[in-house]
């Protein structure tokens, strides 16, 4: 079946690394995607890699693909405050049809 | 505007009213999607509306019943809903079907059901 997971919360310093992590079931996904969602808006696309990528960097995003281990991890490098918010992986089939994770709430503190 | 826009962005409602939800993309996509966001469970797909036309129907109880009159806009009529229902419900819209689904993202209508 399809299922991605997430763990709910994690909780960085000002300035230091987060990794979220993400693993999925269904190993004919095509794109993974990663979200962000701000409080009282939508969802934000930050970043996609396509299914035969194992690594994707864009400025301080680096996304790491193991596709044995339907593996997805977000390395956001030197976390601000302005990244707080709950962060959505999901999968991309062969079709319209997107499958998301529960959330990530990334809280960085001082 | 740009982007997926959503109205209204919060609604309360009782279990015997009749309200709608509206969105619109001003991308030029032609597939559009409702989604339902509970505290603590995955996104849910409610409906896929590809060319005007219903694709996708996730086994979504009749008080919900969506209508995309053309490829911008894409309503999601309510009546008599239960508090259960009360969520953020997201729009999307993406260019089509296919491998690279970059799905775009209204803000949301926060319901209440009351």
């Amino acid at each position: 079946g399809e299922d991605v997971e997430q763990s709910l919360f994690l909780s960085v310093r000002e300035g230091d690394s987060s990794v979220i992590n993400c693993t999925y079931t269904d190993s004919s996904s095509t794109y993974l995607y990663w979200y962000k969602q701000e409080p009282g808006a939508g969802l934000q696309l930050l970043t996609y890699i396509f299914s035969n990528m194992d690594m994707k960097q864009d400025q301080r995003l680096t996304v790491l693909l193991n596709k044995k281990d339907k593996h997805l991890s977000l390395r956001i490098a030197d976390t601000q405050t302005g990244d707080s918010a709950i962060y959505f992986c999901a999968e991309s089939l062969w079709t319209d049809k997107l499958i998301f994770g529960t959330g990530t709430r990334l809280q960085v503190f001082p | 505007e740009t982007g997926v826009t959503q109205t209204p962005r919060h609604l309360v409602m009782g279990m015997t009213n009749k309200k709608s939800l509206k969105c619109e993309q001003h991308l030029g996509h032609n597939a559009m999607y409702w989604y339902k966001q509970s505290a603590k469970k995955p996104l849910e797909l409610m409906f896929v509306y590809s060319l005007e036309e219903r694709v996708e129907n996730n086994s979504v109880p009749s008080r919900f019943s969506p209508e995309c009159p053309n490829s911008s806009h894409l309503f999601l009529h309510l009546h008599t809903l239960q508090p259960e229902d009360s969520a953020l419900y997201l729009c999307a819209s993406s260019q089509g079907s296919g491998g690279d689904n970059e799905q775009f993202f209204g803000p949301g209508t926060r319901l209440t059901v009351l």
